[in-house]
Formats: structure tokens, sequence, C-alpha cells
């Protein structure tokens, strides 16, 4: 199975500042016939479902504020929020779906400064 | 807009069965690849099952294995996961959810969650 690890396990920004998480995987998803990652990340707000962020390691779902990008290749991987915003306090969860099983992240925990 | 609606959980005794269901509105079911993932209380999450566009394929993480089996009638527009021989390991919460396999391929990202279903094993 393809671990992934996050860092840290959680973050406290202050408003208005940037937050990086980073996201290393066990092996490389990159799938060399396509050169596409197949990695992606998801935000949980308390009490709600996990909602999709970025997917193809940097292409930004539709509706996701351009606050939020995503970079890397390979087996490391980072999502930027460039300013928090109160709304951005979630568990953030990187994924890979290069193959079975699918596996996610233990999540990290964005708080307020 | 997509919508998915997760039903079927409850409390259920070790060794019990429960069938989950989810039903799916919005978008043309038989289009897209679904899987189900979930989310043990206070924890992360965890992928569980994954079915083809026909339900002709599927997927299971190993520990489930021999005891889940993941269906769907797209004619109903739902999907289902039947548990059985349930662990207490197994509490969670369940979430359906589409994979975005426009192109035909199921190795996708999640696009779309329903709110979940709690399962919760106990005697």
């Amino acid at each position: 199975d393809i671990v992934m690890t996050q860092s840290p396990d959680s973050l406290a920004v202050s408003l208005g500042e940037r937050a990086t998480i980073n996201c290393k995987s066990s092996q490389s998803v990159l799938y060399n016939d396509n050169k596409m990652n197949y990695f992606a990340w998801y935000q949980q707000r308390p009490g709600q479902p996990p909602k999709l962020l970025i997917y193809w390691a940097s292409t930004r779902e539709s509706g996701v504020p351009d606050r939020f990008s995503g970079s890397g290749s390979g087996t490391d991987f980072t999502l930027t929020i460039s300013s928090l915003q109160a709304e951005d306090v979630a568990v953030y969860y990187c994924q890979q779906y290069y193959g079975f099983p699918y596996t996610f992240g233990q999540g990290t925990k964005l708080e307020i400064k | 807009e997509v919508q998915l609606v997760e039903s079927g959980g409850g409390l259920v005794q070790p060794g019990g069965s429960l069938r989950l269901s989810c039903a799916a509105s919005g978008f043309t079911v038989s289009n897209y690849w679904m899987d189900w993932v979930r989310q043990a209380p206070g924890k992360g999450l965890m992928w569980v099952s994954h079915t083809n566009s026909d339900g002709t394929t599927t997927n299971y993480v190993d520990s489930v294995k021999g005891r889940f089996t993941i269906s769907r009638d797209n004619a109903k527009n739902t999907l289902y996961l039947q548990m059985n021989s349930l662990r207490p390991e197994d509490t969670a919460t369940y979430y359906c959810v589409r994979v975005d396999s426009r192109d035909g391929s199921g190795y996708r990202h999640f696009d779309s969650w329903g709110q979940g279903t709690l399962v919760t094993v106990s005697s």
C-alpha cells in the first residue's frame, strides 16, 4: 500500500498569513504515460463531509478560492493557503488515487493563531 | 445539483449485518464510478470500496474483503454497501462518494461526497 504522511499534524496561523501543509507518499504517484500526479487535497470543516480542493496535484476544483494552491510531483506535495481566512479552519487531507487501496494522509488540523 | 444521500446506518451487535444505501441525484449515475469511504469517530479517512459504472468491477480494502459487498442499481440511481460479520473496528461514518470518472477511468479523485451515515458496532 502507498503510505501518505502529512506534516505537520496541526498548524496555527494568523488571519491573513500563509499556511503550508506538506504530504509525502511512500512511492511515486506520477503516472509516466500521461505525466499526471494521481494526487488530491480535501478540506473537512467541523461537522461536515470532506470537500475536494485540488486534484492532479495542482488543479483547483471549480468554486475553490484562488488562495488555495497545490504543488509538487512524484512523492512530495504541498498545499498552500496564501492568506488565511476564518472559514479555512478545518482538517486537510491528502490522497493518492494512483493505485488500490486508495490511501489518505492522517490529516492536518489548521487553526487560527 | 449533485446530491448523495446515505441511509441504513445504526447500532448493530458484533457479527451482525447492515446494508447501507446511497441515493444519487443531479447526475447520470450510470456514467460514474462510485466509492465508499469511512471515518471512525475522531479519526481520519479510509477508502473502503469502489465499483465501476456498471458494477462489473469492484475493489475493497483488505480489512473488509470477504465481509463487505459493494453493488449498484443504476435504474434506481442507488449505490449499496452490504456489510456482514461486522466488528467493533468497523464503527465509523460511511460516506458515499462520486469518482470524477467522466473520461471513463476510475482512477480519479472524489468530486462529490454525501453527508454520511453512522454505523456503530457494539454489544
